[in-house]
């Protein structure tokens, strides 16, 4: 049962260049969130999907991009021209619909740019 | 708009010794409220929650009673241990059209023999 799983686990970008991060999930949940986490500021939403097709900006969206094409298939988050501001850990997660569903992370993936 | 406010760590502790971090929270209406846990090198996962006002979640010895009147949700444990050591978020949602999890800055707790 693999849970939510990103990739890659770490990787190094020059200023400029672009790259996509991917998260699966394999429990069949509707709702899939990616965060940043940053030295003392905890965790900041990006974006967030709610079902197949959809996205929707959180906290901090800019400079990044996210696709959805199915709800059982990958959650993508683009840097299209990174900057070292993006220098962060960034973690996927899911949740299902109910009353008080519990979001499930993935391991995180750990994005230097030089 | 929602959010968490918690106590800034980091917390050295020694082994047994009492644990608390402290956490408040601001929200319309009526949220449920975690505390998540971060073991080094992992990605978070549930360590308890709440639904409802003075609601107790509960797990590993951990414990925290969702608290309106204050809107706090403290974390407390009566006797930690160095596996204890990690970073603890709490966090807030609310149901309604699926708002996503709002988090606190976390508070680093380390556990010394």
């Amino acid at each position: 049962n693999a849970g939510v799983t990103q990739t890659p686990k770490f990787r190094v970008l020059k200023t400029g260049q672009s790259m996509t991060l991917l998260c699966a999930q394999d429990m069949n949940h509707e709702y899939m969130y990616w965060y940043r986490q940053d030295p003392g500021m905890g965790l900041r939403l990006i974006h967030y999907s709610v079902g197949e097709g959809t996205t929707a900006k959180g906290e901090v969206p800019d400079g990044y991009n996210v696709s959805r094409l199915k709800k059982k298939q990958n959650f993508l988050l683009g840097l299209e021209s990174a900057a070292p501001s993006q220098t962060s850990v960034y973690f996927c997660a899911s949740s299902d619909q109910g009353r008080v569903p519990e979001a499930f992370f993935g391991q995180g993936t750990r994005l230097t740019v030089v | 708009g929602n959010s968490v406010t918690q106590m800034e760590g980091p917390v050295t502790l020694s082994e047994e010794a009492f644990l608390t971090i402290n956490c408040t929270y601001t929200a319309t209406g009526y949220p449920s409220l975690f505390w998540y846990v971060q073991y080094p090198g992992e990605g978070l996962q549930l360590l308890l929650k709440a639904t409802k006002a003075d609601d107790k979640g509960s797990n590993k010895g951990f414990e925290a009673t969702y608290r309106k009147e204050t809107t706090s949700f403290h974390l407390e444990k009566g006797s930690v241990q160095v596996s204890d050591s990690a970073v603890y978020f709490c966090a807030l949602t609310r149901y309604t059209g699926n708002t996503p999890l709002v988090f606190g800055k976390g508070t680093r707790l380390s556990v010394i023999a």
